[in-house]
This record gives C-alpha cells, structure tokens and sequence, in this order.
C-alpha cells in the first residue's frame, strides 16, 4: 500500500493562481516532513520541511506547508503561482525512529503564461 | 563546496553487462542513500548507509551492490544489468535525521 499519496498527479494552473497540492500519509507516531521540488532537467531540492512546532512551515519561493496531524496530511501551497514554478513536486516522509524518506509519487505542474 | 557529485551523468550498457555508479558528497554527512526515480513512481529507495561501515537495504535492492568506501563514498554496482533498471539513479546524502541533499543524477539506459 502506498505509504505517501499525492492526490494530484498533474495540475496545470494559469499565472497568479493559486497552488495547492496534497500529501497524506500513513505513519503513525512522530514524522518528519518535507516537499521537494524537481525543475527540468535537475535534481531535487528542498523547499520546506517540518519537523515540530508551528505547524504552518514557509519554505523557499513563497511556498508553505501546514501539517495537520489528525489528517495525516502537509499540503503545500502558494498564493501566487509564476511561470517559474513549473516543476516536478515531491512529498517525503521520515518516520523518526527511520532513516529513509519515503516518497510521494509526485505532482506534475504547468503553470501557463 | 560541490554538495552531492555523480559519476557518470549518462550512460547506456547492454543486457548483462556490469557498471558502478559513483556518488561523494563534501558536506560531512553520516547518511547516504540511492534511489531510483522512475515516470509516475516517484524515487524508491534501494540501498542506503546510516554511517560509515554500514549499509542496508531499501524498498528494491534486487540487482544492486553498494559500497560505502568511506565517509564521502558510496557507490551503487550493477553486477548484470537488466532493461527494467533503465531509470534515473540519485544519490542523497544527510545528516544524521535531517533533510536529505541529493546530487545530479545519472540517466541509465539498458537496452
């Protein structure tokens, strides 16, 4: 079973709209959480993470997160998509006690000018 | 300060045949991983080192080695290489129950 789910596979968006992609998980206890972001052509980077405290994380870009835990979920939005944000998205889960992060399948974005 | 280097960026090889994928990071991380990403798959772990001396194995390990030569170090083998290892391999690296750095990739083709 799919540990990390993203709902969106593909979203295209126009300029200057609003972005927001989901990310449940299925751990139980503590978590770490991050979205990381996949431009063409190149590899990962980080864009936000959480790993306790003020639930409601803002990352690089004008991206935040906000990670509900009775939801088991770190949805990432932004308020103002730009032609620039069009990329592969990821989210990622680390059960604490773990090493590894465990991946959503991505979201593919198109933001169109 | 290179971050997370790969080595080679591309390469093709035939059914059988055998490569090593090198990977070094100069942040000083414990932790180093390889993963493959594949269309719609998202990255799936195979192989990761917690420290230096250790490695164990991830969600598909079948058909990988690695090796953690030392700190910096850890390369993932392809003893006999088959189509369905035609992906984009990634090597990441972390310290000790953080976020993970990922380097360039290497784009493997097995025909």
């Amino acid at each position: 079973a799919q540990s990390v789910s993203q709902h969106n596979h593909h979203v295209i968006l126009s300029e200057a709209a609003s972005l927001e992609l989901g990310c449940n998980y299925s751990y139980g206890g503590t978590v770490n959480l991050f979205w990381y972001v996949q431009y063409p052509g190149q590899h990962l980077q980080l864009l936000l993470k959480y790993f306790s405290g003020d639930p409601l994380v803002k990352g690089i870009k004008g991206f935040e997160a906000e990670f509900i835990k009775s939801k088991f979920s770190f949805n990432l939005r932004k308020p103002s998509v730009q032609w620039s944000d069009t990329a592969e998205y990821f989210c990622a889960v680390r059960r604490n006690s773990g090493y590894a992060l465990n991946f959503g399948k991505g979201t593919s974005l198109l933001v169109t000018p | 300060n290179a971050g997370v280097t790969q080595t080679p960026k591309f390469q093709v090889l035939k059914t059988g045949q055998s490569m090593t994928l090198q990977c070094a990071q100069d942040m000083n991380h414990n932790s180093m991983y390889w993963y493959r990403q594949d269309p719609g798959m998202g990255l799936r772990l195979i192989y990761y080192s917690a420290s230096e001396g250790t490695t164990d194995k991830g969600e598909v390990p079948n058909g990988y080695n690695v090796s953690r030569l030392n700190k910096r170090e850890f390369s993932l083998r392809l003893e006999s290489a088959a189509p369905s290892q035609t992906s984009v391999y990634f090597c990441a690296s972390s310290p000790q129950g953080y976020e993970q750095y990922f380097g360039p990739g290497t784009r493997l083709t097995v025909t």
